[in-house]
């Protein structure tokens, strides 16, 4: 069965810092890889959506590289902001949707 | 704002009582799911729906039914829970995966809480 990984669980950055999110899956064979934020007590939010034959997808401050190879994925923010504090989660896409574990962010102004 | 509309946003329901959660979308989609979030965990599918007609159950127990009545809405009524089911319960819709390869995003709701006493 898949199994994702997310490291760090969570994360605390001044603003203003550029940051790296890991992801890894043990199961190579996937479709794509999504990664979305869920700030407190409410749905998903997708970011950006790589599919398995693309090496990175960018959205404004946001850059999500795909290794599927190995296994990984990181999301890259730039510049962070107080508004980026959340719980960040990759998902990778095979016969289902699979979620990672979470990192949970906090940008300190 | 979250094209997916969920409602109520809070429940709090006995284990004797019948209810119903609601979920709505008007982006098209005729992909839904149902999925299960416990606190600090990540979403747990439970449902999906495709052209209005079930395509995977994960092995959810029948105290849980859904149901699609049509191409924008989907209900997940819930009768006799446990204390255990307490959650979010997050909708979200998609273009239908394409051979059950899924290569569209998900747009969720921002979910019930659910808490049964």
């Amino acid at each position: 069965k898949q199994e994702v990984t997310q490291i760090p669980a969570a994360l605390s950055v001044p603003e203003g810092e550029n940051l790296v999110l890991n992801c890894s899956f043990t199961d190579s064979a996937i479709y794509n890889l999504q990664w979305f934020r869920q700030d407190p007590g409410k749905g998903l939010t997708s970011l950006l959506l790589i599919q398995s034959s693309q090496r990175e997808q960018t959205s404004g401050r946001l850059n999500a590289s795909l290794d599927k190879s190995s296994g990984r994925s990181t999301l890259y923010i730039a510049a962070s902001q107080p508004g980026d504090s959340a719980t960040y989660l990759c998902a990778v896409s095979t016969n289902n949707l699979f979620f990672g574990t979470g990192t949970r962010l906090t940008v300190i102004p | 704002d979250t094209e997916v509309t969920q409602t109520p946003k809070h429940l709090v329901m006995g284990m004797t009582n019948k209810k119903s959660l609601k979920c709505e979308q008007h982006m098209g989609h005729r992909a839904m799911y149902w999925y299960k979030q416990k606190a600090k965990k990540p979403p747990e599918l439970m449902f999906v729906y495709s052209y209005e007609k079930l395509s995977i159950n994960e092995s959810v127990p029948s105290r849980f039914s859904p149901e699609c009545p049509n191409s924008s809405l989907l209900n997940l009524h819930l009768h006799a829970l446990q204390p255990e089911d307490s959650a979010l319960y997050l909708c979200a819709s998609s273009q239908v995966p394409n051979a059950g390869v899924l290569n569209s995003p998900l747009h969720f709701g921002n979910g019930t809480r659910l808490t049964v006493t």
